[in-house]
């Protein structure tokens, strides 16, 4: 069974400083990886995801995420946030598949930017 | 929009009431997941079907849960006997078959038990 583990669950942090999220798998198969966003009262948006070939993906809004296979973990990374970055943050998974898979996500990552 | 459409978006029933909740996926999008995500949780599986036939059920599927998706267009989730434990987002997500396409989500339906 696949499982996702975010480590942070509240993150506060000032506009313009670097964000680093974590994100850690665990399945013995190939997978693909997602995070995924949602805004205060919106949807699941896709912020970017990894199906093979560079581990390092760049994704909407400035977001990117390296996928180290090694350590199972796929990090989402922002050089410089902003206010507008407030939201929740999922990191998910699903087996790397023909079909399109179910996902397995993490318990999420609330992140607050302070103006 | 033509994204996914989920319908209502907040239900407020008695415990042992009936609910139903439907959703529309985006037209060309031949996989139809729900997932259910309770506070500070994310987002669990539990069933998806491709086209009209239901191809996997979570064990979080009880007995009192039944989905369908009868003409491989829209779906229907419907929770029998409400519990206190029903109360949650229940989300819609749909996508194409291929492996290599992201899912995409709904609104949710917040479902409210008394």
């Amino acid at each position: 069974a696949q499982s996702v583990s975010q480590h942070n669950h509240h993150v506060i942090l000032s506009e313009a400083a670097s964000l680093e999220l974590g994100c850690n798998y665990s399945y013995g198969g190939t997978v693909n990886l997602f995070w995924y966003v949602q805004y205060p009262g919106q949807h699941l948006q896709l912020l970017l995801k990894y199906f093979s070939g560079d581990p390092l993906v760049k994704g909407i809004k400035g977001f990117e995420a390296e996928f180290i296979k090694s350590k199972f973990s796929f990090n989402l990374r922002k050089p410089s946030v902003q206010w507008s970055d407030t939201a929740e943050y999922f990191c998910a998974v699903n087996a790397h598949s023909f079909g399109n898979e179910k996902l397995t996500f993490g318990t999420g990552t609330r992140l607050t930017i302070i103006p | 929009d033509t994204g996914v459409s989920q319908n209502p978006r907040h239900k407020i029933t008695k415990r042992g009431q009936n609910v139903t909740f439907r959703c529309d996926p985006i037209s060309e999008h031949n996989r139809l997941y729900w997932y259910r995500q309770t506070l500070g949780q994310g987002p669990e599986f539990l069933t998806y079907f491709q086209n009209e036939a239901q191809l996997e059920k979570s064990r979080l599927l009880s007995d009192r849960f039944s989905a369908e998706r009868p003409k491989g267009s829209f779906s229907t989730l419907e929770i029998q006997r409400t519990e206190q434990g029903d109360s949650a987002m229940y989300l819609c997500a749909s996508s194409l078959w291929d492996g290599n396409q992201p899912q995409h989500f709904g609104d949710g339906t917040r479902l409210s038990i008394l």
